[in-house]
């Protein structure tokens, strides 16, 4: 099957500080992307979905100044927290849909463990 | 709006033994659902999937049928293997559109 990458898979950084996460699409092209965050022992929340080229669109109680989101190739997306603070450590995933594959179908990446200190 | 209830665990079984995972849902139409299944250290990955009332979903062993009456989407499976050990999320799909809504996922552990 299509591979999804992210990294980094760990990032601890000071409060404050702001902390990008890359996701990539490797064998296919992704015109879609998602970014999700789970909180342990919870469910997935998905937080935008990113399409290449254009603005990503935020779940609602998603701040989109705090959690950019740039898609700017199809093999792309990356998701930057800014001034990130304790509250902001979590899991964050993000899936790939391949177009080829038809809408049911997403990849998802191993996922990026944030913690902020 | 959509959502996905699925039973709570940790769950923990002998090798061989019969594994159901319930899973219900609520959505305003006729939503496709997947089970997926993240291995420790890996990305979730799709295990099987149901696009409408009474399909089957099977693989690995697995399977889970599509019962609208009932709006239920049980993950079963015969005999589980060490394998098996993973993290198990109940997911759906509304017709239109690409966004999965995800149950809070129920850990397996199976013994040998």
């Amino acid at each position: 099957g299509a591979v999804v990458s992210q990294h980094p898979s760990w990032v601890i950084c000071k409060s404050g500080t702001s902390v990008k996460i890359e996701c990539r699409s490797l064998d296919f092209q992704a015109t879609t992307m998602f970014w999700y965050r789970q909180f342990p022992k919870q469910s997935l929340m998905l937080m935008a979905t990113s399409n290449e080229g254009s603005k990503a669109t935020y779940e609602q109680g998603v701040e989109k100044d705090k959690f950019l989101i740039n898609h700017a190739s199809l093999t792309l997306s990356t998701l930057t927290v800014t001034s990130a603070h304790p509250e902001d450590s979590s899991f964050y995933i993000c899936s790939a849909r391949d177009p080829g594959a038809g809408t049911e179908t997403q990849y998802f990446g191993p996922g990026t463990r944030l913690l902020v200190l | 709006g959509d959502s996905v209830t699925q039973m709570e665990g940790p769950v923990t079984l002998s090798e061989e033994a019969f594994l159901t995972i319930n899973c219900t849902y609520t959505a305003t139409g006729y939503p496709s659902l997947f089970w997926y299944v993240q291995y420790p250290g890996e990305g979730l990955q799709l295990l099987l999937k149901a696009t409408k009332a009474d399909d089957k979903g099977s693989n690995k062993g697995f399977e889970a049928t599509y019962r609208k009456e009932t709006t239920s989407f049980h993950l079963e499976k015969g005999s589980v293997q060490v394998s098996d050990s993973a993290v198990y999320f109940c997911a759906l799909k509304e017709t239109s559109g690409s966004r999965l809504t995800f149950g809070e996922g129920t850990q397996l552990t199976v013994n040998p």
